[in-house]
């Protein structure tokens, strides 16, 4: 199947400091790309929609300008958690999506952030 | 799209056919059925879909009634290695909605695969 590359696996950031999480297809075009949020023992909590070239489209709840989500290109999406806190440590995973009709949805092997 | 129901958890034996139900009694005709799985601290992984005739590939096969109101992926021989978290999630197929689509989990099923 195609490959959705994530990048850091792990990350540990102090509190206060920005994290950006980057998400790539690597034999496709994602014309779509997904990100969720996973808690220990939940299930995937979709935080946003983006289209490339467009804005991201958000759930709700979820604070756009605390979650900066960037999708300039159709091999790259990024995911910046500003002045993230403890409470934003999470499994943050990707999936992306090529243009044609029936084209399934991909998984990045998630990044794990702790805030400390 | 259409809300869908699993049970929390099953076992199964290694070895043996691991049938893992989902019910979707509000799906609608343009609707598909897709499975995912999770495997521990993974992304998850597509495993297959259908809308209304049964399907097989090399991982499972979906077995869905003929009201489309519930479905079984079946993993004919299961192994150790197939313990996750099995997703069933009921959407239009993929274009159907462009710029508008979603992809969104439940609470899903957590196989264990016992020795």
């Amino acid at each position: 199947g195609a490959v959705v590359s994530q990048h850091p696996s792990r990350v540990i950031c102090k509190s206060g400091t920005s994290v950006k999480i980057e998400c790539r297809s690597l034999d496709f075009q994602a014309t779509t790309m997904f990100w969720y949020r996973q808690f220990p023992k939940q299930s995937l909590m979709l935080m946003a929609t983006s289209n490339e070239g467009s804005k991201a489209t958000y759930e709700q709840g979820v604070e756009k300008d605390k979650f900066l989500i960037n999708h300039a290109s159709l091999t790259l999406s990024t995911l910046t958690v500003t002045s993230a806190h403890p409470e934003d440590s999470s499994f943050y995973i990707c999936s992306a999506r090529g243009r044609a009709k029936g084209t399934e949805a991909f998984f990045g092997q998630g990044t794990r952030l702790t805030v400390v | 799209d259409a809300k869908t129901t699993q049970p929390p958890s099953m076992d199964c034996a290694e070895g043996r056919a691991a049938n893992l139900p989902c019910n979707h009694s509000t799906i609608s005709g343009n609707e598909y059925v897709y499975w995912y799985r999770q495997i521990h601290s993974q992304g998850p992984q597509y495993i297959i879909h259908g809308l209304k005739n049964n399907e097989t590939n090399e991982m499972a096969s979906l077995i869905i009634t003929e009201d489309r109101k519930s479905s079984t992926l079946i993993l004919p021989h299961a192994t150790l290695r197939d313990t996750a978290v099995y997703y069933c999630i009921v959407r239009v197929g993929w274009g159907a909605n462009f710029g508008n689509e979603k992809l969104t989990f439940g609470t899903g099923t957590r196989l264990t695969i016992i020795p």
